[in-house]
């Protein structure tokens, strides 16, 4: 069955980066791309972007555009998502998601259980 | 971006009682519309896509129509596990952007 496994729970200094895991099983890991969505507390969700496993593209929204960096790791089929000079509303859930506009219609079929982040000093 | 808005933001409904609830894109999406449910502390699950198109594993009694800018979700009959937040998403731009969300719960 498909699993998107994330990393734990991190606090983090304001201006300090964040690098988040999620590792998928139970399809080929090249054939979908993984998007990353978060969620700040009792807030709604937000799309932060989406990167392809099959070639390494990848598509930020524009509010992170400069801060956010994705990346996969096709040998250990994980997806990585970190986020700089990081900020006190950057708390959230981070959720890592199976697909993203240019394969999957923009369809999240499966989810990671997902990574709080807390920026804090 | 495209924006969504949903209405209502929140509602109270019985057990048994039809739900429906409404979804607005800013401009035109075809029918590139998902919906999404959430409960407290999980991840959101897919029950709709392509504003229509039940999720494999999805109970019947959920079911998606509209197109263009106008959708809706409707919950035939509620159910004890159906209270949750329900957010729509547009997937027609590169930019991806969900609804605020609608929380359903007991009256």
């Amino acid at each position: 069955q498909v699993q998107l496994v994330q990393s734990g729970a991190e606090v983090k200094k304001p201006g300090a980066s964040v690098k988040v895991s999620c590792k998928a099983s139970g399809y080929t890991f090249t054939s979908y791309g993984i998007s990353w969505v978060r969620q700040a507390p009792g807030q709604g969700l937000e799309w932060m972007g989406w990167i392809s496993a099959y070639n390494g593209n990848t598509n930020y929204a524009q509010k992170l555009q400069g801060r956010v960096t994705m990346t996969t790791d096709t040998s250990t089929s994980t997806a990585y998502m970190e986020l700089r000079s990081l900020r006190s509303d950057d708390t959230a859930v981070y959720y890592c998601a199976r697909g993203g506009y240019y394969d999957s219609s923009g369809i999240f079929d499966y989810w990671g259980q997902g990574t709080l982040v807390t920026v804090s000093s | 971006d495209i924006q969504m808005t949903q209405s209502p933001s929140s509602l109270s409904a019985s057990v048994g009682d039809r739900v429906t609830i409404t979804c607005r894109a800013s401009q035109s999406i075809s029918s590139y519309l998902n919906w999404y449910q959430q409960k407290p502390g999980k991840a959101p699950k897919l029950l709709i896509y392509a504003a229509s198109s039940l999720q494999s594993g999805v109970p019947s009694r959920f079911s998606g129509s509209g197109s263009g800018t106008d959708f809706t979700l409707t919950i035939s009959s509620l159910q004890p596990e159906d209270f949750a937040t329900y957010y729509c998403q547009q997937s027609y731009s590169t930019s991806l952007t969900f609804g605020p969300g609608t929380k359903v719960d007991i009256k």
